[in-house]
């Protein structure tokens, strides 16, 4: 089945700086990339996400990039502000009926003053 | 709207006892899904339905039991609670196949302590 791995598992950067989340995915058949933020005590919430035919999407600070060849994502955020300071998971999906999203094991981002 | 309703929020069992976390969803959802959270692993799938009257297995079944007799609930049940259990329970909708809809509506968790 599909595997999902997440690095690195904890970051930290300045405000005002850039953070990079990436994630790596075994099965060739996904074809839906989402990423989610967890805030602390909190269920995780979507914040975009990229299907197999873009290799790039933009909302304002944020962006993820795929690479379905090396079977890589990425999520990029810029301008790092202190709300940003969650947990990050990125997850896969083949979209079947039966699809299962499969998750990674989370960032958990800190944002120093 | 209520979006995704989880119930208890908390809870202490011992262990072989038994016990039922409600999730119940006003948004019309076909899609519902268990996940459970442990430090350092993620969010790992439990168990999840298709629409009313269907289940099926994710990446962690053994030790649950889901129903999902009506369509806006979807009830997760141990029947013999083991401290392997504690951790905190998270129930999830979805409108319909992930990849032409996207998002999935997490409710706010329910922390299971086993001793």
């Amino acid at each position: 089945g599909e595997n999902v791995e997440q690095h690195p598992s904890t970051l930290s950067v300045q405000e005002g700086d850039s953070a990079v989340i990436k994630c790596t995915y075994s099965d060739s058949a996904s074809n839906y990339f989402p990423w989610y933020k967890q805030e602390l005590g909190k269920g995780p919430q979507l914040i975009i996400d990229i299907r197999s035919n873009v290799g790039e999407k933009k909302d304002q600070r944020i962006a993820v990039t795929l690479n379905k060849t090396a079977k890589h994502f990425s999520l990029h955020i810029t301008e790092t502000q202190p709300e940003d300071s969650a947990v990050y998971f990125c997850a896969a999906s083949k979209g079947n009926r039966d699809d299962k999203i499969i998750f990674g094991k989370g960032t958990r981002l800190h944002i120093l003053p | 709207n209520a979006g995704v309703t989880q119930t208890p929020k908390f809870r202490v069992l011992k262990t072989g006892q038994s016990m039922t976390l409600l999730c119940a969803q006003d948004m019309n959802h076909e899609y519902m899904y268990w996940y459970r959270q442990d430090p350092g692993m993620g969010l790992r799938l439990i168990h999840y339905s298709v629409g009313e009257g269907t289940t099926a297995k994710g990446e962690v079944p053994d030790g649950y039991n889901v129903s999902r007799l009506k369509k806006q609930n979807f009830l997760l049940g141990l029947e013999s609670a083991a401290p392997s259990q504690t951790s905190v329970y998270f129930c999830a909708s979805s409108y319909g196949r992930l990849a032409n809809t996207g998002e999935l509506f997490f409710g706010e968790g329910s922390r299971l302590t086993v001793l």
